[in-house]
Order: structure tokens, then C-alpha cells, then sequence
């Protein structure tokens, strides 16, 4: 049974500083993917990583994946208190649908 | 381009009644999946349609249920409502369920009393 772990859980940060979140999974998959999410809305799609080594960034988030390690990263650059939300990886176990099972989700407070 | 909508936005049971939330994806969109998320268990898949079949199946009981209409539009059923059943549901919608974006509706929040 595939099992996804994102680490830290809670993550408090102040203005401008970087930091990185973590994403493991248990078993083989080429596809991860990255969601944010504010109180009360739904899921934003941040990322799609395909392939290993693949690298996206959008603004003050970069994330990357290494399908070897079984390890996807989000790296926060500067953030700002805007990036305040939850942050989910989820992995796609596409057994001929897409099916995703998700971390449990990082909680990322930016302190002015 | 709207995005996917959800209804209702918020619903309120009381146990051993049965429910039915609706999805519509986005137009052009083929797979629709549904998504319960609790406080304690997180994100979980529930069951992914395509072309009105149903593709994927999460570890739900079988009260759970849902179906897929021509027009690509998803209702999920709730049959014996338990008071565990009050969560977030989300629906997602894809061109094809293959590895392009997830966009995910507001959701649909259920309280069972």
C-alpha cells in the first residue's frame, strides 16, 4: 500500500527566509504532484513532476523530484506572509485511473 | 473558462439519512474523482469516473456510491449516514484521469448530527 509522508508538519517561518518541505513515498511512481490550500477553500494545483529530476518553479516555490530517493521537495525562497497556507504532495498511483493518495499536509504560518 | 462547481456548498444530515452531492467538471473534461477530507484521516480517494464508468475505487463501504452522466457531470450518494461521514467532499476533474492537473471544486461540506 502505497504511503505518502511530507515533514515538517507544522512550519513556522518569519518574512524572507527559506525553507524547504518535504515528501517521501513508499513505492514507485513518475508522478507527483503539489497542492496549496487556504482555510476553508479548496485545493490550488501548485506542481506536476513527470519524470525524475524534474524541476518547476513558479514565483517563491520550487519543486523538484527525485524518483529514486522516492523524494519530492518544495523549497520556499524569501517567503512572504501571502504563502501562508497548507501545502499537500500527492502521489499518483495511476493503475489506470488517476488515483492520488496524499500527505497529510504541511501547515506553513509566515510571521511578518 | 468557469472551473469545477460543486453543490451544495454546505449540508446538514442527521444520521441514517442519505444525501447526493453534485459535480460538474470543467467543459471538455472527461474524469471526474471524488475526494473526503476529515481532520483526521486527511485527503482520501473515493472513485474516479470516466466516460460514465467508474475506473478506481477508494476503501470505502459501500455505502458510498456515485455515477457518471454523458455530459461528463458526477453525483457521489451517501446512503445511512454515520456521524464519521461529516467531511469535505471534493471533486476534481481532469481531461482524461491521466497525469495532466487535478482542478479541484470548492467542495462540499457535510455535518452529520
Amino acid at each position: 500500500e502505497l504511503k505518502v509522508e511530507q515533514n515538517p508538519l507544522f512550519l513556522s517561518m518569519q518574512e524572507g527566509k527559506n525553507y524547504t518541505i518535504y515528501c517521501n513515498y513508499s513505492t514507485t511512481s513518475d508522478r507527483l504532484y503539489w497542492y496549496r490550500q487556504d482555510p476553508g477553500k479548496s485545493l490550488e494545483s501548485l506542481f506536476v513532476l513527470l519524470s525524475n529530476g524534474a524541476v518547476k518553479q513558479e514565483g517563491r516555490l520550487m519543486a523538484s523530484l527525485d524518483t529514486k530517493a522516492r523524494l519530492s521537495t518544495l523549497h520556499i525562497t524569501a517567503a512572504v506572509h501571502d504563502l501562508s497556507a497548507t501545502y499537500f504532495c500527492a502521489v499518483d498511483t495511476f493503475q489506470g485511473a488517476q488515483k492520488l493518495v496524499f500527505g497529510q499536509g504541511t501547515r506553513l504560518t509566515i510571521n511578518p | 473558462k468557469a472551473g469545477v462547481t460543486q453543490t451544495p456548498r454546505y449540508l446538514i444530515k442527521t444520521r441514517g439519512q442519505q444525501v447526493t452531492l453534485s459535480c460538474s467538471p470543467i467543459s471538455g473534461h472527461r474524469s471526474v474523482s471524488w475526494y473526503q477530507q476529515t481532520p483526521g484521516q486527511g485527503l482520501q480517494f473515493l472513485f474516479e469516473y470516466f466516460s460514465e464508468t467508474q475506473r478506481n475505487k477508494g476503501n470505502f463501504p459501500g455505502r458510498f456510491s456515485g455515477r457518471q452522466f454523458s455530459n461528463s457531470r458526477s453525483e457521489m450518494n451517501v446512503s445511512t449516514l454515520e456521524l464519521g461521514d461529516s467531511a469535505l467532499y471534493l471533486c476534481a476533474s481532469s481531461l482524461a484521469g491521466g497525469d495532466e492537473k487535478l482542478f479541484f471544486g470548492s467542495g462540499t461540506q457535510l455535518s452529520v448530527l
